[in-house]
């Protein structure tokens, strides 16, 4: 069982450049997020999707875009990478309804380093 | 809006000592979930315990136990007879009721915790 699964694992990009993480989860979940880990900043979330087609802006949506249009995979482009978008991304997805199953599963996380 | 406090961004103890990571939450939802998770020295994120706002019960797992408080909005963490292994970065999260339409999961700054040998 895979679970959640990011790639690339590491990427490192010069300024102005573009790429996009896929994240894709096999559990069939509705609730996919991405976040950024900075030093001493916790997780802070991008982008979130509530289900195929949806997507929402969370506390650090500038310089990113994301895209659901399969519920299993969630995009995140970075479409002119900047050094301050140097970060570990971490993509997690939960079930929806279930209170008792809202904890979220997490991808091994994407370092990225921009240059 | 919610916010999820951790205010000790590093705590050191020696093997053997409890240790209890403070973590404070505000929402204004009467419905929401508190979550602890482990992020080890190898980067993965570890779920630990979830919590739902109707339960206050407090929680042990082992050496660990939480302590959830709706009245001063905490929702601490103690580790018992801390180990090596414990050595990690622990974060708290929010999680408001999709009821109220909050689907996110707000995460603290995290604490690092070294258990020295």
């Amino acid at each position: 069982n895979a679970g959640v699964t990011q790639t690339p694992k590491f990427r490192v990009l010069k300024t102005g450049q573009s790429m996009t993480l896929l994240c894709a989860q096999d559990m069939n979940h509705e609730y996919m997020y991405w976040y950024r880990q900075d030093p001493g900043m916790g997780l802070r979330l991008i982008h979130y999707s509530v289900g195929e087609g949806t997507t929402a802006k969370g506390e650090v949506p500038d310089g990113y875009n994301v895209s659901r249009l399969k519920k299993q995979n969630f995009l995140l482009g970075l479409e002119s990478a900047a050094p301050s978008q140097t970060s570990v991304y971490f993509c997690a997805s939960r079930e929806a309804g279930n209170p008792l199953n809202t904890e979220a599963f997490f991808g091994q996380g994407t370092r990225l380093t921009v240059v | 809006a919610q916010k999820v406090t951790q205010a000790q961004t590093e705590i050191s103890v020696v093997e053997k000592e409890d240790v209890t990571l403070d973590c404070v939450y505000e929402t204004r939802d009467t419905t929401y979930y508190l979550f602890w998770y482990k992020q080890p020295p190898s980067g993965e994120l570890v779920f630990l315990i979830r919590r739902n706002s109707f339960d206050e019960q407090n929680e042990i797992s082992g050496r660990y136990s939480w302590n959830f408080q709706k009245s001063t909005s905490s929702f601490n963490f103690t580790i018992t007879a801390s180990q090596v292994v414990d050595s990690a970065v622990y974060f708290c999260a929010l999680s408001e009721s999709p009821k109220a339409g909050g689907f996110k999961t707000i995460f603290g700054a995290g604490t690092r915790l070294f258990v020295k040998a």
